[in-house]
């Protein structure tokens, strides 16, 4: 069946540089993707969301980017703190409908002092 | 504050007995739902609620059952039948209607770990 899948499992990034985490995605009817990240022993945690008429949209120190030509999600974190030590999810839906959301295997960052 | 409890955050169980995990949500949300989370792997639901007394299985169901009597709770019980219920489970709840506010907001709680002795 279509996933949705993440090129890396791990990332280690110097503090104070931009990370960033690539998802990659089959399903071509998803038109809604989401961001999540995961403190250890806790659970995931909103950070951001794109719809599928848009390409990029930014938060505070996030921004994420979408290429629907090739299926690709990326999550851009600028300016690396400690706390954001984590693993990170992509998830996809499509936004009208009941289908569930799909995560993604997730990403760990390692910020490196 | 309002948000999700999970309780207990860590079980212990033996083979062959029932376990019932505790989700409450005083979010007013209509949704709720449970993943299984394995070690270095991702989410993967479980059973989920859109309303109330109505439940579906979700990707994993065998082995568990869930119960949503009320809006505020959606209990899930890991049951002998499950070959491999050692695993981080996590509850989480939404608002049900596509297209309102950010429909893939789910929001989790802090996560229940349980171990088959």
């Amino acid at each position: 069946g279509e996933n949705v899948g993440l090129h890396l499992p791990t990332l280690s990034v110097q503090e104070g540089d931009n990370s960033i985490i690539n998802c990659a995605y089959s399903n071509s009817a998803s038109d809604y993707f989401i961001w999540y990240k995961q403190e250890s022993g806790k659970g995931p945690q909103f950070i951001i969301d794109i719809r599928s008429n848009m390409d990029k949209r930014q938060g505070q120190r996030v921004t994420v980017l979408l290429n629907k030509t090739v299926k690709h999600l990326s999550l851009q974190i600028a300016a690396t703190q400690p706390g954001d030590s984590a693993v990170y999810f992509c998830a996809e839906k499509r936004v009208f409908g009941n289908e569930k959301l799909t995560f993604g295997t997730g990403t760990r960052l390692t910020i490196i002092p | 504050d309002g948000g999700i409890t999970q309780s207990p955050k860590y079980l212990f169980r033996k083979e062959g007995q029932n376990v019932t995990l505790s989700c409450e949500q005083n979010l007013n949300h209509d949704a709720m739902y449970w993943y299984r989370q394995d070690p270095g792997q991702g989410l993967r639901l479980i059973y989920y609620s859109q309303i109330v007394n109505d439940f579906q299985k979700g990707d994993i169901a065998e082995g568990y059952s869930v119960s949503r009597e009320k809006k505020e709770s959606f209990p899930l019980t890991v049951t002998s039948a499950q070959k491999n219920p050692t695993a981080f489970y996590l509850c989480a709840s939404s608002r049900a209607v596509s297209g309102q506010g950010k429909p893939g907001e789910l929001f989790f709680g802090e996560g229940s770990r349980l171990t088959v002795l």
